[in-house]
């Protein structure tokens, strides 16, 4: 399930089980969106984008949607495995800025 | 994929000394890079950005002249933490991008700062 701790919300999953993260945006002028994964100790590495003029991506096991009118995005992991735990940040990038706005990130832990 | 590598990964001083992390990308041209901090737990906060062969914009907040950005090359960014106290102890990590607009920044590994 998914609670809320004292800094990271957790989302704890099955593995083989989907996952899907949320993430509330701030800005409605941002035009390009982006999901990153970091684990402990390491830079956020990128996992899959998309721009202000789709509403869904996929890529390999990964799905991003995008809702303009709530300014919702969700990233959906199928089939979950142990490798995906770490903590997703998904981050805005408003228009004409190459500033990057992170989201308060959430952590994903999948138990075997 | 792009590689950022960032230098050292890890490092710990006493308090008073200056600290320079380096961040370089090694298969593209970066023209703006990125410094973020990160404390335990939660989100990466913006610092500053640094475009090649011009001064840094800092993010409000930011001492400038508390964290000294050159941005000397197209591969190459440098943070100084100067005179360092252990409030600055943190997870400091960069990001670059070339010239094309909206494609996603780049991040290196981060550099663990432990100032005692």
């Amino acid at each position: 399930g998914e609670s809320v701790g004292l800094h990271l919300p957790t989302l704890s999953v099955q593995e083989g089980d989907n996952s899907i993260i949320n993430c509330a945006y701030s800005n409605s002028a941002s035009d390009y969106f982006i999901w990153y994964k970091q684990e402990s100790g390491k830079g956020p590495q990128f996992i899959i984008d998309i721009r202000s003029n789709m509403d869904k991506r996929q890529g390999q096991r990964v799905t991003v949607l995008l809702n303009k009118t709530v300014k919702h995005l969700s990233l959906q992991i199928a089939a979950t495995q142990p490798g995906d735990s770490a903590v997703y940040f998904c981050a805005e990038n408003m228009v004409d800025t190459d500033k990057l706005i992170f989201g308060t990130g959430t952590r994903l832990q999948v138990f075997p | 994929g792009a590689v950022v590598s960032q230098h050292p990964s890890w490092v710990i001083c006493k308090s008073g000394t200056s600290v320079k992390i380096e961040c370089r990308s090694l298969d593209f041209q970066a023209t703006t890079m990125f410094w973020y901090r990160q404390f335990p737990k939660q989100s990466l906060m913006l610092m500053a950005t640094s475009n090649e062969g011009s001064k840094a914009t800092y993010e409000q907040g930011v001492e400038k002249d508390k964290f000294l950005i050159n941005h000397a090359s197209l591969t190459l960014s440098t943070l100084t933490v100067t005179s360092a106290h252990p409030e600055d102890s943190s997870f400091y990590i960069c990001s670059a991008s070339g010239r094309i607009s909206n494609q996603p920044q780049h991040f290196g590994d981060g550099t663990r700062l432990s100032i005692l």
